[in-house]
Formats: structure tokens, C-alpha cells, sequence
């Protein structure tokens, strides 16, 4: 019920193309999904976050897709950039206090100029 | 401010030795994390703390134990380490567990 299982594992975008990440959830109680970023030698950082009272959020060329039907959200990104070249983990949690995040195992991006 | 500092950054342990991963926060969060990540796996969280004196175990406790004596401070310690243990380990804090500040990580190899 707590898990996150994040596709692909690894993906190779050209500089200029669309990368797109995506995870599914099985605990309908979930009601808020950030994306981390994390840097070689270096800790995850928060990107975007959602919660599910919206199908999209935008932050610049990062933008997240949701679907709470199917149970789904997804990372993209516009207009790859070599500096996006990084893991980046989605993760999910409730609005229950001591409920801590579950993270997906991770998508290692690399763009290729 | 100095955000979520972890010491050391590496660190290489014979199998049976002891060792303490040091954490602090300058940011007066409550809310504090010890993570492990494997390579091609996510971040499994190991303990947690929601303030000074209280702690709870996480997904992968077994072989660690933690201490919150202070706002600040929150140690990872290792008894008996053993090659399963090898990993890089996180520290993170918050004001609610919805969005983490992580520290910059402590790669431990077990042999």
C-alpha cells in the first residue's frame, strides 16, 4: 500500500527533447507528490511538488501531470538541458501526522548535447 | 545558514567495527531523517525524529540506532558493521515531513 514504483530506471534525451518520468501509487490517501533532484555527490533537492486537487503544475520547464484515476503523475521536462543530467526521485505522502514520505527507486536522466 | 551538515564524508569501516554519522541543522526544524540510498534504489528511511527526545524506526532499522538530544543534532550510530550495511547515508530535516532539506551524504564502505 506505501509503495512508489518509478519508470524508467535510467533515459537518454537528446538536448531540446522532452523527458518524461513517470510513477504509479496504490494508497489513495496519498495527497501530495513531490520530485526531487539530486546531483552526483550530492544530496536530493526539491523540485515540484503536487497535490491532487489539480491535474498540472508548472514551474518553468518542469511540469508535473497528474492522474488521480488511474494513480498516476509524471515529471516532464521541456527542453532538456545537459544541467538537467541528474536522478530524480518522486515520492508520496498523507496528510496524517508521523506519516513520512515513500520515495520511488529513481530515474537517472542523462542529456546529451 | 549553513542548511543540513553531515560528517564524514566518507568513511571506511572494517566488518564488526562501530561508528557514529554525525547530523546537524541550523534551520530549528522539528522534523529529522536518516536515509540510506543503494545504487539503482530509492531512499529507504532508516529513523526518523519529530523533536528532541523522540524517535521512531523507519523502513530499515535493524543494525542502527539513533539519539535526539537536541533541536539541532541528530547522530546515525553503527554497531557491528557488516558489508550489508554498505551504503550512502542521508540526513535530512523539516518542518513537516512533506518537503525534506537533505544534507550532502556520508559514503560508508564495509569490508
Amino acid at each position: 500500500q506505501q509503495q512508489v514504483k518509478q519508470s524508467p530506471q535510467s533515459l537518454i534525451v537528446q538536448k531540446g527533447g522532452i523527458s518524461i518520468i513517470n510513477c504509479a501509487y496504490e494508497n489513495t490517501a496519498f495527497d501530495y507528490f513531490p520530485w526531487y533532484q539530486q546531483f552526483p555527490g550530492k544530496g536530493p533537492a526539491l523540485l515540484i511538488a503536487i497535490r491532487p486537487d489539480v491535474s498540472e503544475k508548472k514551474e518553468g520547464r518542469f511540469t508535473i501531470s497528474f492522474n488521480k484515476s488511474a494513480k498516476q503523475f509524471s515529471l516532464h521536462i521541456m527542453d532538456s538541458q545537459p544541467g538537467d543530467s541528474a536522478t530524480y526521485f518522486c515520492a508520496a505522502t498523507t496528510n496524517n501526522a508521523g506519516n513520512m514520505l515513500t520515495f520511488g527507486g529513481g530515474t537517472r536522466l542523462m542529456v546529451k548535447p | 545558514n549553513a542548511g543540513v551538515t553531515q560528517t564524514p564524508k566518507f568513511r571506511i569501516l572494517k566488518i564488526g567495527q562501530s561508528m557514529t554519522l554525525q547530523c546537524a541543522q541550523d534551520m530549528n526544524h522539528n522534523y529529522m531523517y536518516w536515509y540510506r540510498q543503494d545504487p539503482g534504489m530509492g531512499l529507504k528511511l532508516i529513523y526518523y525524529s519529530v523533536g528532541a527526545g523522540i524517535t521512531d524506526k523507519g523502513e530499515v532499522p535493524n543494525g542502527y540506532n539513533v539519539s535526539r538530544s537536541t533541536t539541532e543534532d541528530f547522530p546515525l550510530r553503527l554497531e557491528l558493521a557488516a558489508p550489508s550495511q554498505t551504503s550512502v547515508y542521508f540526513c535530512a530535516s523539516s518542518y513537516s515531513p512533506r518537503e525534506q532539506y537533505f544534507g550532502p551524504g556520508t559514503r560508508l564502505t564495509v569490508t
